[in-house]
């Protein structure tokens, strides 16, 4: 899993409040990724960082923000979740924009 | 533009049997193919990638997949199923060829294993 790991690994929370995931790697890789899975839509790009503070936005980023201070650290922020961002949240790496390794996924529940 | 399609949602295979998951794909630029694997509650894990060197595959676990680019298919295959083998299986392609980061998955193919 080129060392990532994802904090919380569970987490539910109510819809209104605010909620962080972080992602974080020891292989020093410069791309780092947030997708969400949910059925029947396979994995979708949330954000994605290509350095320390460059980010841009994916395929589903409305009611996501994310920041990236440090290379090892990719926060997901929700600013006031809902429950349609109930979902399984994976964080991925990589040296080039080509082969991506994944986190364990989070899963976050939206009361 | 890319696009990925996995021409079966779900494959059911008796144990000792081959394994075949199909996708096909769609590509503006030379793309670059892979599948991960994703065993239940778990991450996705590479299984094995296609990026323009040998079109025939070789991956972890005894899979392999074949690329064609007349058909813009990519399937993967195992001579025989083993019960480790069940989970969903992703097929995706990258267009980093032409300077996008987006992968694009398909939606999956969940592979049964019958003892």
């Amino acid at each position: 899993d080129a060392g990532i790991t994802q904090s919380p690994r569970h987490k539910v929370t109510e819809t209104g409040t605010p909620v962080t995931l972080r992602c974080h790697q020891t292989e020093n890789h410069r791309y780092m990724y947030w997708y969400r899975q949910d059925p029947g839509h396979g994995l979708r790009l949330i954000h994605y960082s290509y350095g320390v503070k460059d980010t841009d936005k994916g395929e589903v980023s409305d009611g996501y923000s994310v920041s990236r201070s440090k290379t090892e650290d990719f926060l997901l922020t929700l600013e006031s979740a809902t429950s349609s961002q109930t979902s399984v949240y994976f964080c991925a790496t990589g040296e080039s924009t080509d082969t991506q390794y994944f986190g364990p996924g989070t899963r976050l529940t939206v009361l | 533009a890319q696009s990925v399609t996995q021409l079966d949602s779900h494959v059911s295979v008796s144990e000792g049997t081959p394994v075949l998951l199909r996708c096909n794909y769609s590509s503006s630029y030379s793309p670059s193919l892979f599948w991960y694997v994703q065993h239940p509650n778990k991450g996705l894990q590479l299984l094995l990638k296609y990026t323009s060197a040998a079109t025939l595959v070789k991956g972890i676990n005894g899979f392999e997949a074949e690329f064609k680019k007349s058909e813009t298919s990519f399937h993967l295959t195992k001579p025989s199923a083993h019960m480790s083998d069940a989970a969903e299986y992703f097929c995706v392609v990258s267009a980093a060829g032409a300077g996008s980061y987006q992968l694009t998955f398909g939606k999956g193919t969940k592979l049964s294993v019958i003892p």
